[in-house]
Parts: C-alpha cells; sequence; structure tokens
C-alpha cells in the first residue's frame, strides 16, 4: 500500500461551520503534513507532525487545528473560516522526518470552497 | 533567504522533447526533487538528485549541477497525458521547514 488517502475529495462549507478533513497513510511513514495550494501556486506548508507530535506550525492561523491520533491518522479541524481559506488541502507523509530523505507522498487533496 | 525558479507555462507538440528549468539559491542545499501535477490532483514524485548529473528514468530525465544552482526536467517522445505542472522543490538542511517549492511551470502538450 503506498497511497496516501484523503476524504472528502469535495466540501463546500459556509463561514460558520465546523468540518474536519482526514488523511491516512499505512506505509508506516513517520511523518505527516498537510499543504495549502491556491490555483497555479506550490503548495504551501502549514503542519507536520512527526512521531505524533506537531513539530512545525507555519504560524496558521487558529481557524485551522490539526490533530494525530495516531501514526496513521491525520485530521484538520476547521472551524469559522474565510472565504480566502477555499484552496486545495493537501496531506502528505514520508518515511522520515523533516531533516531525514523527506520524499513526499501526497494524497489526492480535498477541494474546499468556503462561501 | 531560499529562492527557487522556474518558467510559469512552456508548450509542446506531441513527440517532441522539452526541457523545463529550475534555478535555486537556497543555505543547506541537500538535494531537488521533481514533481508532476495534473490540475486538481495531487503532486506525485518523478525524482530526486543529489549528485550532479542526468539521472534517466524512462521518458523522463533529471539533471543537477549543484555548482551552478541549476536544475532541469527533460521529458522526451511527449505525449498529451504529460499536460501538466512540474514543480521542482529544494530540500535543505536549513531551519525546520526543510522543503521549499518553486512555482511550478504549466506544460501544455499539443498535436
Amino acid at each position: 500500500d503506498t497511497e496516501v488517502t484523503q476524504t472528502p475529495k469535495h466540501l463546500v462549507m459556509g463561514m460558520t461551520n465546523k468540518k474536519s478533513l482526514k488523511c491516512e497513510q499505512h506505509m508506516g511513514h513517520r511523518a505527516m503534513y498537510w499543504y495549502k495550494q491556491k490555483a497555479k501556486k506550490p503548495p504551501e506548508l502549514m503542519f507536520v507532525y512527526s512521531y505524533e507530535k506537531l513539530s512545525i506550525n507555519e504560524s496558521v492561523p487558529s481557524r485551522f487545528s490539526p490533530e494525530c491520533p495516531n501514526s496513521s491518522l491525520l485530521n484538520l479541524h476547521l472551524h469559522a473560516l474565510q472565504p480566502e481559506d477555499s484552496a486545495l488541502y493537501l496531506c502528505a507523509s514520508s518515511q522520515d522526518p523533516p531533516g531525514g530523505s523527506e520524499k513526499l507522498f501526497f494524497g489526492s487533496g480535498t477541494q474546499l470552497s468556503v462561501l | 533567504g531560499q529562492n527557487i525558479d522556474q518558467p510559469t507555462e512552456m508548450t509542446a507538440t506531441e513527440g517532441a522533447i522539452v526541457q523545463i528549468n529550475c534555478t535555486y539559491q537556497t543555505s543547506g542545499f541537500n538535494g531537488l526533487f521533481w514533481y508532476q501535477q495534473h490540475a486538481g490532483e495531487a503532486p506525485t514524485f518523478l525524482s530526486y538528485n543529489v549528485l550532479d548529473g542526468l539521472e534517466e528514468k524512462g521518458r523522463f530525465s533529471s539533471f543537477l549541477s549543484r555548482s551552478k544552482g541549476y536544475s532541469y526536467l527533460l521529458l522526451k517522445e511527449l505525449q498529451m497525458k504529460d499536460s501538466a505542472s512540474y514543480l521542482c522543490a529544494a530540500y535543505t538542511a536549513a531551519g525546520a521547514n526543510n522543503l521549499f517549492f518553486g512555482t511550478g511551470t504549466r506544460l501544455t502538450v499539443i498535436p
């Protein structure tokens, strides 16, 4: 199994909603990542979990809240988002945490629209 | 700071060869990744160069010159399905966030 699975693939939410994005990998990878990608732009790093602990938070607003329940799962909880938060949210994993080889395996992403 | 440059858009003909360049200025450079990304989909890994020289994988090859801060991705026998964005990303030992993406090159393959 060399896949990173993300659900849902598409999400439309209002600014007062609470929703969660989910990510799962069964490759035994020790690091998991959340990236945000706007159209025609490169992915921007949001969070990194290494060994289930948050190791990097790239100054992301508190309306985005990550959670790593176990080594295979990564969630991103969303609350009171703004329309400018509409983007493709990508989950990724790597065998080694940052500082290792860091070849990233990406999930197919969740296309989020905030109305 | 970290700076990664690549052309924004390129167009090439089916069956032809195209070279996508990437230049970088980074501190603590370890290696360079190339990813392919189709519209609305996840990036997929193409190559990772650590040493100088050319690495070939089927129709795709990637080249690195560490002294020049330069890499390219070479696509041969272009197919329509190769139309995608190609992201180069520099992997560094600097700081906690180690992977820096370029803005991507959108390649359009025409018949």
